[in-house]
Formats: structure tokens, sequence, C-alpha cells
């Protein structure tokens, strides 16, 4: 257990769904990221909250939505995805609201996304 | 896009062996490159952050070195053991000095 959760682990969802992934970290950190993994690819960048304010919206499309209501959770809301949005979503947390990547950051374990 | 280059992208060595792998990435805006060792079904994990070039950093078997000038970045592992099978990530800053870029990976196997 790293100290960063996510749930579920896995999801399966169709096409016309709205399901929504949860990250919670107790750690103290004060910035928090999504993370997509597609296939044979390298960890894509999604979102970044910084003080609970979105600092970097990675041209992702508007099929997800994120909310960051306080320091300790992040959600990914999803809605009308397509089979290619299938992959491995991580969410991580760090202290490095700065910016200035002196702290590493610390993983969940990511829920594994299937659009059918 | 930042263009984040590891070498090797998988390697096989044996119990005992010694290894190295390099991250290269263009050192313009360069601040800080993060290592992270990603084992099979468990969350990446934080090896090194690196910051200045010159920079070594040891943590038991596994060692880094950075050179920003040229950019690149070295991983060592000493008498390779099989629990160091992963995936070995590096993430240096991306064009715009802000969010870090994850590169590849190499994926290490360990044989017994």
């Amino acid at each position: 257990e790293t100290g960063v959760t996510q749930t579920p682990r896995h999801l399966v969802m169709g096409m016309t769904n709205k399901k929504s992934l949860k990250c919670e970290q107790h750690l103290g950190h004060n910035a928090m990221y999504w993370y997509k993994q597609s296939a044979k690819k390298p960890l894509e960048l999604m979102f970044v909250y910084s003080l609970e304010e979105r600092v970097e919206n990675n041209s992702v499309p508007s099929r997800f939505s994120p909310e960051c209501p306080n320091s300790s959770h992040l959600f990914l809301h999803l809605h009308t995805l397509q089979p290619e949005d299938s992959a491995l979503y991580l969410c991580a947390s760090s202290q490095d609201s700065d910016g200035q990547g002196n702290y590493g950051y610390t993983f969940g374990s990511g829920t594994r996304l299937t659009v059918v | 896009i930042l263009n984040v280059e590891q070498s090797p992208q998988s390697l096989h060595v044996q119990e005992g062996d010694s290894t190295n792998f390099t991250c290269s990435f263009p050192s313009s805006n360069f601040y800080a490159l993060h290592w992270y060792r990603w084992e099979t079904a468990k969350s990446p994990e934080a090896l090194f952050v690196m910051t200045l070039n010159g920079d070594e950093k040891k943590k038991g078997r596994i060692s880094a070195t950075l050179n920003t000038k040229e950019g690149y970045s070295y991983l060592y592992i000493k008498g390779s053991q099989p629990e160091d099978s992963a995936t070995y990530l590096c993430a240096p800053p991306d064009n715009y000095g802000q969010n870090f870029v994850f590169g590849p990976g190499t994926r290490l196997s360990v044989l017994p």
C-alpha cells in the first residue's frame, strides 16, 4: 500500500455509461495527478491539480472530467467513452505544488478500464 | 512533444549480473529528473530525484547519475536479483519546464 488508494481496481463500462474513478491520499501532499497508460505507450499526463486548483489539462477530451473537492481526494468522471479509451488510469500525488520537481510522485495501483 | 528515449527497451540478465540502462532527453528547460521502478501488478515507485548536473544517487544496489549538459541519465543495478525485475521509467521535464514526461521504460528481467 503506497498511501494513494484508487477505486475501483477494475471497471467495465458501456459507451453510454457514466462512471467515476476515485483517488484518495492522506500523505499530506498538495498536488495530485491523473495519468493514462494505453497499451504499449508511455504514461501520459492528463490532469494536474495543485492546491486543489487545476493547473494542467493536457488536451484531454471533454468526456473526461476531473474534480478535486479537497487536497485528499481526486475524481475522474467518465461519460460517453470510446473503446480506445480503454487503458490503465493511474492517480499520483506529491508535495510538489511549486512545480520544482524536487519530490517524487506516489502512485496508486490504478484502475483498469475497459470500454465496451 | 518531448522526445524521451530509454534504452534498451528490454533486457534479460542472470542473477548476480550488473546492468545499466540509459534515459536520454533534451537538455533545455531542465530542473529535475525522476526515476521510477514499476513492478507488474504494483504501483510505480519513486527511486530517485536528480536535480544537479553530475548528481550521483544511490539506494542499496541501485544508483543513478545525471548529465544535464548532454541530456542523459544512467541507472545502474549491481548484482541483479530476481526481485529487481520490473520496468524502470525516467521522467524529465517537458518542453515548457512545467510537468514531467515519462519515457517508454526499460523492462528488466532477472533470471535466477
